[in-house]
């Protein structure tokens, strides 16, 4: 057991631009999850995956933010012309497909800055 | 409405003592779990304990156990004897139904221990 394992650890990008996201989750675990978190608050959530197959999005998640899983294994979250109010720590999770009681494994984040 | 209530936004505590750190959640639904993550400034999501609405008995894992008052609606979380290292944000969470579904956070309690 690994960890759930995220790339890149920080990124600073100009407004207007795109940047790609990176989570690779503990291997046994088939749900994944990609949370927001901003200073001083806890996790929001943004979209989920069971396999490749996306099963939820937020209302948060605008039409800029894409998320894929295409293998079932890792999975990617891109946002589009970025925004300041992007700026935030972005979380992947993972769980077991076992009960309501497997909790989510987190990863340390991406944290983005947007300039 | 607010799924998950935190209204301690900071705590403090003496090192050895305990502390109580409260949650209260709404929810319709008649299975659900509750969850406690612990966030250091470090910045990764460290989960500590889980309560499931038909558990009878309170959660308890080593220094720390959840006080849930069902009809209260409420999971507090205990943490006993206190250590330096405990410094950190709490988080409550919730998950409802009994799949695994996203998590729902609240905004958090920032504890600290004095020496």
């Amino acid at each position: 057991d690994t960890g759930v394992s995220q790339d890149p650890r920080h990124k600073i990008t100009k407004r207007g631009q795109n940047v790609t996201f990176r989570c690779d989750p503990i291997s046994e675990h088939n749900r994944l999850y990609w949370y927001r978190q901003t200073l001083g608050q806890g996790p929001e959530f943004l979209t989920y995956f069971q396999n490749e197959a996306q099963l939820e999005k937020s209302r948060l998640l605008s039409d800029r933010f894409s998320a894929e899983r295409p293998k079932g294994s890792f999975s990617t979250l891109e946002i589009q012309r970025t925004e300041q109010g992007d700026s935030a720590m972005y979380l992947c999770a993972s769980s077991s497909p076992y009960q309501g009681g497997s909790p989510l494994h987190f990863g340390n984040g991406t944290r983005l800055t947007v300039t | 409405a607010q799924k998950i209530t935190q209204t301690q936004p900071g705590m403090f505590v003496q090192e050895k003592e305990a502390v109580t750190l409260d949650c209260t959640y709404d929810t319709s639904d008649q299975s659900y779990g509750l969850f406690w993550y612990k966030q250091p400034s470090s910045g990764e999501m460290i989960f500590l304990i889980y309560q499931g609405s038909y558990d009878e008995q309170n959660a308890t894992e080593g220094r720390y156990s959840l006080n849930f008052q069902k009809a209260r609606k409420s999971a507090n979380l205990v943490i006993s004897a206190s250590q330096l290292g405990d410094s950190a944000m709490y988080f409550c969470a919730m998950r409802e139904g009994q799949r695994n579904t996203p998590l729902v956070f609240g905004k958090g309690t920032r504890l600290s221990v004095i020496a």
